[in-house]
């Protein structure tokens, strides 16, 4: 069935560093999507993406899409700890559901 | 209401009993979903219902799992016989139906809070 990886598992930053997650997926995608979960929170919507090599922006998070819609990334500038929280992506497959990576869990220290 | 609920959002059961798990999507929400999420992994796929239909169940870890919309609104997971195993948080999501945009594009999910079972 689709896999989904995400790296790396956690990461600490300093206020003020940039910060990035990759998803990788064992098949090719018709969309990915992003979440956000604060601790102790449940998933928030954050984007999605839909045509290969798309790249989107909010504000200080980018977004991107690969060439063969098999791996995305996210990249945050100048973190805040407003940014607190684990990041997941979530692929679309040919099975028509989410398939969540596994999250990436970010720490920014004040 | 403003968001998906769910209740109770707290369950402590003894192995071996059943529990009902209970998820108020968002009015006019067509799909709902049911994930699994274990600590420190992503939310996993359970089962998906179109109104009252449930289209894909092929999450379901096993039989003792069973889901059920009746009426097309209200959502309810039982588990039968809990196992320890089964401690997790459930999450309920709907989305105002799967797909958009022409079939181009999947909606976005609204997560409610979650239960968190723990099975003793």
């Amino acid at each position: 069935g689709q896999q989904v990886m995400q790296i790396p598992q956690y990461q600490h930053v300093q206020e003020g560093e940039d910060f990035t997650t990759y998803c990788n997926s064992s098949t090719t995608l018709s969309n990915i999507q992003w979440y956000k979960q604060r601790p102790g929170g449940h998933p928030v919507f954050l984007i999605q993406l839909v045509k290969s090599g798309e790249v989107k922006k909010q504000k200080r998070l980018t977004f991107q899409f690969g060439e063969a819609k098999k791996n995305s990334s996210l990249h945050i500038t100048a973190t805040q700890t407003t940014d607190v929280g684990t990041y997941f992506c979530a692929g679309v497959g040919s099975a028509r559901q989410l398939t969540f990576g596994s999250g990436t869990q970010l720490t920014v220290l004040p | 209401g403003a968001g998906v609920s769910q209740s109770p959002r707290y369950k402590v059961a003894k192995r071996g009993q059943d529990v009902a798990l209970r998820c108020d999507p968002i009015s006019g929400h067509v799909s709902l979903f049911w994930y699994q999420q274990a600590l420190g992994q992503g939310p996993e796929f359970l089962t998906y219902f179109q109104n009252e239909a449930q289209l894909d169940k092929s999450g379901l870890p096993s039989d003792r799992f069973f889901a059920e919309r009746p009426e097309g609104s209200v959502s309810t997971l039982k588990i039968q016989r809990t196992q320890q195993e089964d401690s997790a948080v459930y999450l309920c999501a709907s989305s105002l139906t799967v797909l958009a945009g022409g079939g181009r594009t999947y909606n976005e999910q609204f997560f409610g809070p979650g239960t968190r079972l723990t099975v003793l």
